[in-house]
């Protein structure tokens, strides 16, 4: 089945640099790669996704790049803010959109201002 | 809209007891999902059910069983708890790409 690996573990950055978390997937046939974000005693939530069909999307302060042909991937933070403080979660999907996400095991980014 | 409910929220347990969580969503999704969530191991998908009357197993399904009652609600089962079964559980659900989380349900095994 997919396996999804994510690096790394934990990033401390200063309030205003950029961080970036890599992901790589196992399974070529995996087209769907959504970025959750969650915060301290919350649920996760959805901050961005890529579908294979796409290099790269941007939504203001946060992008995702795809290469499909390394299996891998990465959510950019520009400009991060405390606010940005949270884990950080890549998934991979080999179904149709949506179907049996399977995650990365989280980057936890620690924000100081 | 509520979203994706789940129930309850916390729980203490002995080894060898059984117990229920619920989930129910009023999104009007097809495919509803378990995960667990253990420190430093991410979300592992348990079961799923990419549509009403059809379940399938994820990455750690032993120890579990699950029944889709219909569309709306998605029910996880511990026949016989053992404290590896320590986790904070989330239930989920999608239509189009997006998983809608529950807040989760910590469930304490001793």
């Amino acid at each position: 089945g997919e396996n999804v690996e994510q690096h790394p573990s934990t990033l401390s950055v200063q309030e205003g640099d950029s961080a970036v978390i890599k992901c790589t997937y196992s399974d070529s046939a995996s087209n769907y790669f959504p970025w959750y974000k969650q915060e301290l005693g919350k649920r996760p939530q959805l901050i961005i996704d890529i579908r294979s069909n796409v290099g790269e999307k941007k939504d203001q302060r946060i992008a995702v790049t795809l290469n499909k042909t390394a299996k891998h991937f990465s959510l950019h933070i520009t400009e991060t803010q405390p606010e940005d403080s949270a884990v950080y979660f890549c998934a991979a999907s080999t179904k149709e959109a949506g179907t049996a996400l399977i995650f990365g095991k989280g980057t936890t980014l620690s924000v100081s201002s | 809209n509520a979203g994706v409910t789940q129930t309850p929220k916390f729980q203490v347990l002995k080894t060898g007891q059984s117990m229920t969580l619920q989930c129910a969503q009023d999104m009007n999704h097809n495919s509803m999902y378990w995960y667990r969530q253990d420190p430093g191991m991410g979300l592992r998908l348990i079961y799923y059910s990419a549509s009403e009357g059809t379940t399938d197993k994820g990455e750690v399904p032993n120890g579990y069983n699950v029944s889709r009652l219909n569309k709306r609600e998605f029910s996880l089962r511990l026949e016989s708890a053992a404290p590896s079964q320590t986790s904070v559980y989330f239930c989920a659900s999608s239509g189009l790409g997006e998983l809608f989380f529950g807040e989760g349900s910590r469930l304490t095994v001793l």
